[in-house]
């Protein structure tokens, strides 16, 4: 397996745009997850589905993040408007349980101007 | 909410020092993960610790779960320049909701001087 798989792995947008992120998991995972990564906060847990459906999205922001996953092979989290405060390593993780190790994809890198 | 501390946040220690980093947290815990991030690089799992007491060893590196499942550390025996990163702990517990979730610490960045 390729391992998850996130794109784009590098994101540069203005404010105000909307940004999309995408995720692919490790097949048969059942479990995904959202994190976002800052210096200041360190790594946060988002949202998290188990199935495809969102089971904890306490961690959301605010209603301009938005997550979906459509089928067990592919995620998206959504930001609209985008804001120079959300410039962050985005990170995917999928595990086949709630207990088990979590694998990683590579992030993606986002900056707002 | 839940938390967990992670304490120190930042060890820089000379080639061949010990290295400790404690976590804890303000509930008890169903287990505990430890991850690696390597500059620029993504966490990796390196283990999971779910017994009361229990304690795991991975050539230089030893990992222990406390009584009361509240607190664990990792320690890493002579470091070596291959340590370098940032060593996160993830505690497993159940909110009040009722939804279980991991948990991270905000890890600590180890920096080895060769």
């Amino acid at each position: 397996d390729a391992g998850v798989i996130q794109s784009p792995r590098h994101e540069v947008t203005e404010m105000g745009q909307e940004v999309t992120l995408r995720c692919k998991p490790i097949s048969g995972h059942d479990y995904l997850f959202w994190y976002r990564q800052t210096m200041m906060r360190g790594l946060e847990l988002l949202i998290y589905f188990n199935n495809n459906v969102p089971i904890d999205d306490s961690g959301m922001p605010e209603d301009r993040f938005s997550a979906k996953m459509p089928n067990a092979s592919f995620s998206t989290l959504k930001i609209q408007p985008s804001e120079p405060r959300d410039s962050a390593v985005y990170f995917c993780a999928s595990s086949p349980g709630l207990g088990y190790e979590q694998y990683f994809g590579p992030g993606t890198r986002l900056t707002v101007t | 909410g839940q938390q967990v501390m992670q304490i120190p946040q930042y060890q820089h220690v000379q080639e061949g020092e010990d290295f400790t980093t404690y976590c804890n947290s303000s509930t008890t815990l169903s287990n505990i993960q430890w991850y690696k991030q390597r500059p620029g690089g993504h966490p990796v799992f390196l283990i999971q610790l779910v017994k009361s007491g229990e304690v795991k060893k991975q050539k230089r590196l030893t990992f222990q779960f406390g009584e009361a499942k509240k607190n664990s550390s990792l320690h890493i025996t002579a470091t070596q320049t291959t340590d370098v990163g940032t060593y996160f702990c993830a505690g497993l517990s159940r909110s009040q909701g009722g939804s279980e979730k991991l948990v991270f610490g905000k890890g600590t960045k180890l920096t080895v001087n060769p």
